[in-house]
């Protein structure tokens, strides 16, 4: 059962920061938060993932809250390519448990 | 380096009929997955092998479903016999040791 809660869909300007939300108010003190996007008709694809700080790569930043709560996603510059279903998993590292996909938000990017 | 391979990419099957999906993973990946993807949802994990062991298999309807990983390596995954809403795409992932998952391009079913 996915752990985590967001929202549909959601709306980006091309250019401008997509910031995609997550919940995972039930998080426990040694999952991570793990981030995937799916382009339509492809294989989901890795994004980031992060403990307690914010993190940082080639794609996109990662901003989890003080409480570890919640989650930010966010692409700075999204370009039409970025336009797909973008999901958020917590999960222990290096561990057997399950990835729980949940249904995902679906950004739409806008010229 | 290779990617996560899978064939078929398409299959068209009538209800009661069998298939089968094949993988090959990344090379050293020691673990392996299976989901499927109903259209408009996230995928669901069905099978997990680590190595040519099974750890999760608690989603698999084993009634019609079965999966073998020989040698460590390749994976097939068979339906039969095949029901109408067993229609989705089968994903192949995998990762060294259980972390970050690497996808295949998927096969969509269609049972008729």
């Amino acid at each position: 059962d996915a752990k985590t809660t967001q929202p549909t869909s959601m709306d980006c300007a091309e250019g401008r920061a997509a910031n995609l939300p997550c919940n995972h108010s039930t998080i426990s003190g040694n999952e991570y938060v793990y981030w995937y996007r799916q382009i339509h008709s492809q294989g989901p694809q890795y994004i980031i993932h992060g403990l307690k700080n914010n993190e940082t790569n080639e794609m996109a930043s990662l901003i989890i809250t003080e409480d570890r709560k919640s989650s930010t996603l966010i692409l700075p510059h999204a370009t039409l390519r970025d336009t797909a279903v973008y999901y958020c998993i917590v999960r222990v590292q290096y561990n057997f448990n399950k990835f729980y996909f949940g249904s995902g938000t679906k950004l739409n990017v806008k010229p | 380096e290779a990617g996560v391979a899978q064939s078929p990419r398409y299959k068209i099957i009538e209800k009661r009929q069998s298939v089968a999906f094949w993988c090959n993973p990344i090379s050293g990946h020691a673990t392996l997955y299976w989901y499927q993807q109903i259209l408009g949802q996230g995928p669901k994990l069905l099978i997990q092998f680590q190595n040519n062991g099974v750890v999760d298999d608690s989603q698999l309807p084993k009634d019609r479903f079965s999966a073998e990983r020989l040698k460590g390596v390749d994976s097939t995954l068979k339906i039969q016999p095949a029901k109408l809403e067993d229609s989705a795409v089968y994903l192949c992932a995998s990762s060294l040791i259980s972390n970050e998952q690497f996808f295949g391009p998927g096969t969509r079913l269609t049972v008729l």
